[in-house]
């Protein structure tokens, strides 16, 4: 079964450093999402992708967060330098289509900034 | 603003009883649609239902079932004769347009459920 694909899991930082997550969509998904999930809340969705083009990243906090999808397939979400408050859950989704709104979830990579 | 919000924090009930979830949502749009996530410890969700704000039928996968009410923009969720394996954090969404021309998820803060064995 086709699986959104996520690395690291698991992050470890001390803050000011810089970090990077990864993020394969489905095979065919033309649609990517980076959300994050503060611990005991619901994700929020940070930047979506429409093939290589930002379609929203009204939420992206762009001082410090950059995200790219140089060739339309996988993803790289950056922090730097990363604050203490960066300490969340990043989860990666994927959909068929632009105005599709089925999305799958990838495993999501935990942030701890120390 | 949309909004989601899910009232029960934590939820725990003993193995084989019935739970029901609720979710209450805000909206402006007439056409939308809700979910149901479910967020077991690994932490990836995993995608229950998608229902349409047309279609108001109650729909039954298995134990799982799903209320949808437009009068009191409520859509809760019920799983019968629960197991061990339903332990997890279990989240409400709502689809929104935005100014973007995009569709946005925006979630509520999640129910955690335990069950007792």
């Amino acid at each position: 079964e086709a699986e959104v694909a996520q690395s690291p899991r698991y992050k470890i930082t001390e803050k000011s450093q810089a970090v990077a997550f990864w993020c394969d969509p489905i095979s065919g998904h033309a649609t990517l999402y980076w959300y994050r999930q503060i611990l005991g809340q619901g994700p929020e969705l940070l930047v979506q992708f429409q093939d290589e083009s930002v379609v929203d990243d009204s939420q992206l906090p762009k001082d410090r967060f950059s995200a790219e999808r140089l060739k339309g397939v996988d993803s790289t979400l950056k922090i730097q330098p990363a604050e203490l408050g960066d300490s969340a859950m990043y989860l990666c989704a994927s959909s068929l289509a632009y105005r599709d709104n089925e999305q799958f979830f990838g495993p999501g990579t935990r942030l701890t900034v120390l | 603003a949309q909004k989601v919000t899910q009232a029960q924090t934590e939820i725990s009930v003993v193995e084989k009883e019935d739970v029901t979830l609720d979710c209450v949502y805000e909206t402006r749009d007439t056409t939308y649609y809700l979910f149901w996530y479910k967020q077991p410890p690994s932490g990836e969700l995993v995608f229950l239902i998608r229902r349409n704000s047309f279609d108001e039928q109650n729909e039954i996968s298995g134990r799982y079932s799903w209320n949808f009410q437009k009068s009191t923009s409520s859509f809760n969720f019920t799983i019968t004769a629960s197991q061990v394996v339903d332990s997890a954090v279990y989240f409400c969404a709502l689809s929104e347009d935005t100014n973007f021309g995009n569709e946005k998820l925006t979630f509520g803060t999640g129910t955690r459920l335990t069950i007792i064995p």
